[in-house]
């Protein structure tokens, strides 16, 4: 069973503030690693999927770093808006895991308008 | 191109009863895996099914079981309910050309035990 952690568990920031959170996971038998965004009475939508070491992914306003070394992964928000309001989930994959995902707690984040 | 949808959107059951969630998996996917999210934790992996057989299975009791129809939707059954099990249950599909095994999630069944 994977340890994953993400922190801070919540966070409220103010619109136009950049922010970022961190999920952690074990460094060993690593594969992937996905983000997900998750608003309140919605699916969960795929937001990231990253491999190698040193990766960087954008997407908007959103950035994302992976460090499999140590067994971190950032996610920036630059110049937060209150519809990035919504929780951020990572999920960390071991090789031939069958496609099953392992996820952190999440980050919930609300930007205050 | 149809998302992933599940039904019921909310259930309220009573402890010792039997439950059957459905779900239907997007176009072209015929994989489908379902979590359990409790309050307060990120989602647990119950189990997947791929071409109607179950492809793996996470730290759930056999009272936890699934099946996989040929056109790839999906149940998931839960027997002699407790009221543990009242969480949001998820499922997701994802295709089976996809490097990244990304998955779809679909809204989720709220399930209440009483």
């Amino acid at each position: 069973i994977l340890n994953v952690e993400q922190s801070p568990q919540s966070l409220h920031v103010q619109e136009g503030d950049s922010t970022n959170f961190t999920c952690s996971f074990p460094s060993s038998n690593f594969y992937a690693l996905h983000w997900y965004r998750w608003e309140t009475a919605k699916s969960p939508e795929a937001l990231f999927v990253m491999t190698l070491n040193g990766d960087e992914k954008k997407k908007g306003r959103i950035s994302a770093t992976l460090n499999t070394k140590e067994g971190y992964s950032y996610l920036y928000i630059k110049g937060s808006q209150p519809e990035d309001s919504a929780t951020y989930l990572c999920a960390p994959r071991p090789p031939g895991s069958a496609r099953q995902l392992t996820f952190g707690s999440g980050t919930q984040l609300t930007v205050l308008p | 191109e149809t998302g992933v949808t599940q039904s019921p959107t909310h259930l309220i059951k009573t402890r010792g009863q039997q439950v059957t969630l459905r779900c239907s998996s997007q176009s072209g996917h015929n994989t489908v895996s379902w979590y359990q999210q409790a309050l307060g934790q990120g989602p647990q992996f119950i189990f997947q099914y791929y071409r109607e057989e179950e492809n793996g299975r996470g730290n759930f009791p056999p009272r936890f079981s699934g099946l996989q129809f040929p056109n790839y939707s999906s149940e998931l059954n839960v027997n002699a309910l407790e009221l543990d099990d009242s969480a949001l249950y998820l499922c997701a599909s994802s295709s089976p050309g996809s490097w990244s095994y990304e998955q779809y999630f679909g809204p989720g069944t709220r399930l209440t035990v009483t």
